[in-house]
């Protein structure tokens, strides 16, 4: 079935880049998303990119998709205290989101 | 502004007491999502209405049920609560715009007692 895996924990340090890494299974997602979620809290969209992108840049945030490994990546530049969540990868199937576990994000000052 | 709005935002239920959860949005979508999610694990979606046609998860239990009386309201009834459904609930909706984006709500936590 349908599998989206990332890595549980990161923790940086104020100001250096975050790159949080996902791998999913299913070919055939049109999209991909990355949200964010914060104690307590729903989830936020951070950003997506179409399957048939390589890259999509936001101001502080760089998605790169790799569709040949099924490898997705955040990247966020100058990592701030704010910063601090939990972000989901998720892979659209058949209209939902299949989610993976979360990365949480810790940012040291 | 437009928003999807959960109440209560926590809920006290005690062992096998039905609880109901609530679900409203001002986004006029036409699809709106139930999601479960347990601590430290993603949110695992239990069914979805498109429209009036609901479509439930071949995995949920029949403990849960949901009701769409009108396109802006949504409900998460759960007959009879077990420990195992402590959790943070999730309402969703999706429109119908080109990338498929999900708008979540807060999040009702639910404590079994």
């Amino acid at each position: 079935g349908e599998d989206v895996e990332q890595s549980l924990f990161l923790s940086v340090r104020e100001g250096d880049s975050s790159v949080i890494n996902c791998t999913y299974t299913d070919s055939s997602s049109t999209y991909l998303y990355w949200y964010k979620q914060e104690p307590g809290a729903g989830l936020q969209l951070l950003t997506y990119i179409f399957s048939n992108m390589d890259m999509k840049q936001d101001q502080r945030l760089t998605v790169l998709l790799n569709k040949k490994d099924k490898h997705l990546s955040l990247r966020i530049a100058d990592t701030q205290t704010g910063d601090s969540a939990i972000y989901f990868c998720a892979e659209s199937f058949t209209g939902k989101l299949i989610f993976g576990q979360g990365t949480t994000l810790q940012v040291k000052p | 502004d437009a928003m999807v709005i959960q109440n209560p935002r926590y809920q006290v239920t005690q062992f096998g007491k039905p609880v109901t959860l609530s679900c409203s949005q001002t986004l006029n979508h036409n699809v709106m999502y139930w999601y479960q999610q347990k601590s430290s694990q993603a949110p695992k979606l239990l069914f979805h209405y498109y429209d009036k046609d609901f479509n439930n998860e071949a995995d949920t239990p029949d403990n849960f049920q949901s009701r769409r009386p009108n396109t802006s309201f949504c409900f998460l009834d759960i007959r009879s609560p077990g420990l195992g459904d402590a959790a943070m609930y999730l309402c969703a909706t999706r429109g119908t715009d080109s990338y498929n984006e999900q708008f979540f709500g807060p999040g009702t936590r639910l404590t079994v007692l």
